[in-house]
């Protein structure tokens, strides 16, 4: 089936710095990728509709200028937090969409990132 | 916009009893519906999904779920709990095809604890 790989899996860094994440779609070509945030013991947020080609659709209150969004090919999309803060800290999950299977799994989730800024 | 409620932060059962983990959503048009299941520090993965058609959806691991479009709701529901079914879970609903919005709407999820 399909499998989204996410890297890294976690990841501190100092305040300031910038952090880039990396997901992958292994054996399919997403046209589509989604960048969720989620907070402890909350739910998924949406941050981004990632589309290869075109820019990113933000949702609205993210910032499109510090959560920077790359589509650049069919199978990598990546989330650089630039000039992190402590409040950027969170679980960071992309998701993507395989055509071949949506209509029976739905989309497919990569394994997370953690973000610690310190 | 469409919106997905799930009201309970936590939900105890005994192994071997039924389980039951509650959903309702909000969405213009015919919804599509989803449960994942998220455990710690790891991602989302699929459990079920309804569409269209019989409105017991069976997915993995056991699971299945009930759709019900007058109570607009989509209830997870195991016959027999196992520990190993601790977790979170989430309900989701997206958009129908037409609406152009792909992006998945989740609740703000319930952790299954099931007790030896």
């Amino acid at each position: 089936g399909a499998v989204v790989s996410q890297h890294p899996s976690r990841v501190i860094c100092k305040s300031g710095t910038s952090v880039k994440i990396e997901c992958r779609s292994l054996d399919f070509q997403a046209t589509t990728m989604f960048w969720y945030r989620q907070f402890p013991k909350q739910s998924l947020m949406l941050m981004a509709t990632s589309n290869e080609g075109s820019k990113a659709t933000y949702e609205q209150g993210v910032e499109k200028d510090k959560f920077l969004i790359n589509h650049a090919s069919l199978t990598l999309s990546t989330l650089t937090v630039t000039s992190a803060h402590p409040e950027d800290s969170s679980f960071y999950i992309c998701s993507a969409r395989d055509p071949r299977t949506e209509p029976v799994y739905g989309y497919t989730f990569g394994s997370g990132t953690r973000l610690t800024v310190v | 916009a469409q919106s997905v409620a799930q009201p309970e932060d936590q939900v105890n059962v005994a192994e071997g009893n039924p389980l039951t983990v509650k959903c309702t959503y909000s969405v213009s048009g015919n919804p599509y519906l989803f449960w994942y299941v998220q455990y710690p520090n790891r991602g989302l993965q699929f459990l079920l999904k309804y569409i269209t058609g019989d409105n017991l959806v069976k997915g993995s691991y056991g699971f299945e779920a009930e759709f019900n479009k007058s109570q607009t709701s989509f209830h997870l529901k195991k016959p027999s709990a196992l520990v190993s079914d601790s977790a979170l879970y989430f309900c989701a609903v997206r958009a129908p095809m037409d609406t152009g919005r792909r992006a998945l709407t989740f609740g703000s999820g319930t952790r299954l604890q099931v007790q030896p």
